[in-house]
């Protein structure tokens, strides 16, 4: 059965405290990883899609990694307002379910100033 | 920009009622989704469709139908509303099937429900 951990449920950071979020998964085959961020009371908004190990995308202070067990994302210098969860997301090839993601519980993130 | 829009963000409902969740996307995508969400739960596909009059179950489909009339609309009912359906419904986009470019999902607001 396909899985998605991500880790830490929830941290803390000061404002330019660099750290990263993890995300573990188990597929049979994996047709792409996504990083979502959510805000309170709003639907998850789509930052980053993976596919293969080995590859990077980088978008503002955010950074996303995979390899052929995990994705991390690297939140460089964070300000308050990179404040969110994040979500992650595969998608399996031999998913039943279609095209659906199959996500993780998500990272809370705190930046304080 | 992609657009999702669900048409109410709060709802209050009674153990019941028929209650129907509505979902329109504006950037002609075949695929459509539901999912909820739930604290300490995440997030959990209900149906999906990929195409017109089509429809999937998801990993919880019980106590839920789907209505795929028209390719922008995917509407979520609740037959007879329980108390254990208070959640938030999140609906999602996607454009084609099978390429992997294409596959990224959008995500309306969300409807928080509330069965009373």
């Amino acid at each position: 059965e396909d899985q998605v951990t991500q880790s830490p449920e929830a941290l803390r950071l000061q404002e330019g405290e660099s750290s990263s979020l993890n995300c573990s998964y188990t597929v049979s085959g994996l047709r792409g990883l996504f990083w979502y961020r959510q805000d309170p009371g709003k639907g998850p908004e789509f930052l980053f899609t993976l596919y293969s190990a080995g590859e990077e995308k980088e978008k503002e202070r955010l950074k996303a990694t995979l390899t052929k067990k995990e994705s991390f994302l690297h939140i460089t210098a964070p300000k308050p307002e990179d404040s969110a969860t994040y979500l992650c997301a595969v998608q399996a090839k031999s998913s039943n379910s279609g095209y659906a993601l199959n996500f993780g519980k998500g990272t809370s993130l705190l930046v304080t100033p | 920009d992609v657009k999702v829009t669900q048409s109410s963000r709060y709802l209050v409902k009674r153990t019941g009622e028929k209650v129907f969740l509505e979902c329109v996307q504006d950037m002609d995508h075949e695929n459509m989704f539901w999912y909820r969400q739930d604290p300490g739960l995440g997030l959990r596909l209900i149906y999906f469709s990929y195409d017109v009059k089509m429809k999937e179950k998801g990993d919880i489909p019980e106590g839920y139908s789907v209505s795929r009339e028209k390719k922008e609309r995917f509407s979520l009912i609740l037959e007879s509303a329980s108390t254990n359906q208070t959640s938030m419904y999140l609906c999602a986009s996607s454009l084609i099937a099978g390429l992997l470019a294409k596959n990224i999902q959008y995500f309306g607001a969300g409807t928080r429900l509330s069965v009373l």
